[in-house]
């Protein structure tokens, strides 16, 4: 167990909507990080957070946003979904800022069914 | 940018065999190169990691060296057993001039261990 919570598990949904993902880090870590992994695409980086400010950005689609709230959980909104949304979707913690050799702690994911 | 290569799997391999994974990148400075494991239906763990040429990482067995030459950080255990049976994923990290960076995955080889 990473100390790394992630809500929900599963997540089943249609062509248009809307979802929100759910991520609480490891206590005492101040960095959140997304991640989107699918099949073709592997596992891209999407979203870096800091102590509540953004501050990396990787694949993130236009129709994708997050945010780090006071308490250092962070959520990952998907909007007008579509069917190639469907992946895994990873968040992971750290303590540091944008440190070269910190090792991340990957929570178990949310896996998003898009029909 | 900055990418990693990883062979394709899967990789099949009898219990006590050696293990080889081979991973190569890109990046235009010198990165902290890392290898992840993930077991069926879990997150990321780290594996281990190396932070500056010639490094060697080690941990449960297996071994990675930062081969700044060859651009290489290749996977290898002597001995492998049944409950190594996972998806290995080699990952660099490399903050840039500007203090921003996008950790970096290998889309992952899959390890079968067979008794």
């Amino acid at each position: 167990d990473s100390g790394v919570t992630q809500t929900p598990k599963h997540l089943i949904t249609a062509t248009g909507q809307r979802v929100t993902l759910r991520c609480s880090p490891r206590s005492g870590d101040l960095s959140v990080y997304w991640y989107q992994q699918s099949l073709d695409q592997g596992l891209q980086f999407l979203i870096h957070y800091y102590n509540g400010e953004e501050r990396a950005k990787g694949n993130i689609l236009e129709r994708f946003s997050a945010q780090q709230f006071p308490d250092l959980h962070s959520e990952l909104n998907l909007s007008s979904l579509e069917l190639g949304d469907s992946a895994l979707y990873f968040c992971a913690s750290s303590p540091f800022d944008r440190g070269s050799t910190d090792t991340q702690y990957f929570g178990p994911g949310t896996r998003l069914t898009v029909l | 940018g900055d990418s990693v290569t990883q062979m394709e799997g899967p990789v099949t391999l009898s219990e006590e065999a050696f293990l080889t994974i081979n991973c190569t990148y890109t990046a235009t400075g010198y990165p902290s190169l890392f290898w992840y494991v993930q077991y069926p239906g879990e997150g990321l763990q780290l594996l281990l990691k190396a932070t500056k040429a010639d490094d060697k990482g080690s941990n449960k067995g297996f071994e990675a060296t930062y081969r700044k030459e060859t651009t290489s950080f290749h996977l290898e255990k002597g001995s492998v057993q049944v409950s190594d049976s996972a998806v290995y994923f080699c990952a660099l990290i490399f903050v840039q001039s500007g203090g921003s960076y996008i950790p970096t995955f290998g889309r992952g080889t899959s390890l079968i261990v067979h008794p």
